[in-house]
């Protein structure tokens, strides 16, 4: 059962234009959430994290939004830019634990 | 530079035949991490090491083992055990756990 989901497995926003990615996670015990960027046969590179006793963090061009009553997390980035194409993924980890899990990605395409 | 070195890139074995994946970084990180990503998969927790000579199974253990002896070095055994292992592997290491975890470039294991 997957405790992490990203529903939508692509995205296509114009550039300059918003993005927003999705994530949804059914544990209550996940207390800091993570987004990650990957490229293709490359690790993935950190964005931007929050912990549960925010509802917001913001760093340059990116924005994290947690609203725990719903369960859900979000990322926008604007404005969006071309280097910004690449696969996103959402993680969340528990309390006192150290097992970071995955979404299964959401693929970000940004047309010029 | 600081930062974590996985080789090879690319590894082809036989079936049947055991592979080392080699991780190590020199970030000082006392964590360290072996995930694993199929296609169109998020990425799955297989080990991970919190102190040197102490590793965790994670969710998808079987067919793999590791050892922590130096605090820089966190090498995976894909053992002829494991049934499905072609896939794409990333090795991460954390300050601690309530950090965000850096990723190697990772290794594409080909079994044939």
């Amino acid at each position: 059962d997957q405790q992490v989901k990203q529903n939508s497995p692509s995205l296509s926003v114009q550039e300059g234009r918003i993005s927003i990615l999705n994530c949804d996670y059914t544990n209550s015990m996940f207390d800091y959430f993570l987004w990650y960027k990957k490229y293709p046969a490359e690790g993935p590179t950190f964005l931007i994290s929050i912990s549960s006793i925010k509802d917001k963090n913001e760093d340059g061009r990116f924005t994290v939004f947690l609203n725990k009553s719903a369960k859900h997390l979000s990322l926008h980035i604007v404005p969006s830019q071309p280097g910004d194409s690449a696969v996103y993924f959402c993680a969340a980890r528990g309390a006192g634990s150290y097992q970071l899990t995955f979404g299964k990605g959401t693929k970000l395409s940004v047309i010029p | 530079d600081g930062g974590i070195t996985q080789s090879p890139k690319y590894l082809f074995r036989k079936e049947g035949q055991n592979v080392t994946l080699s991780c190590e970084q020199n970030l000082n990180h006392d964590a360290m991490y072996w995930y694993r990503q199929d296609p169109g998969q998020g990425l799955r927790l297989i080990y991970y090491s919190q102190i040197v000579n102490d590793f965790q199974k994670g969710d998808i253990a079987e067919g793999y083992s590791v050892s922590r002896e130096k605090k820089e070095s966190f090498p995976l055994t894909v053992t002829s055990a494991q049934k499905n292992p072609t896939a794409f592997y990333l090795c991460a290491s954390s300050v601690g756990g309530r950090t965000e975890a850096f990723f190697g470039q990772g290794t594409r294991l080909t079994v044939v």
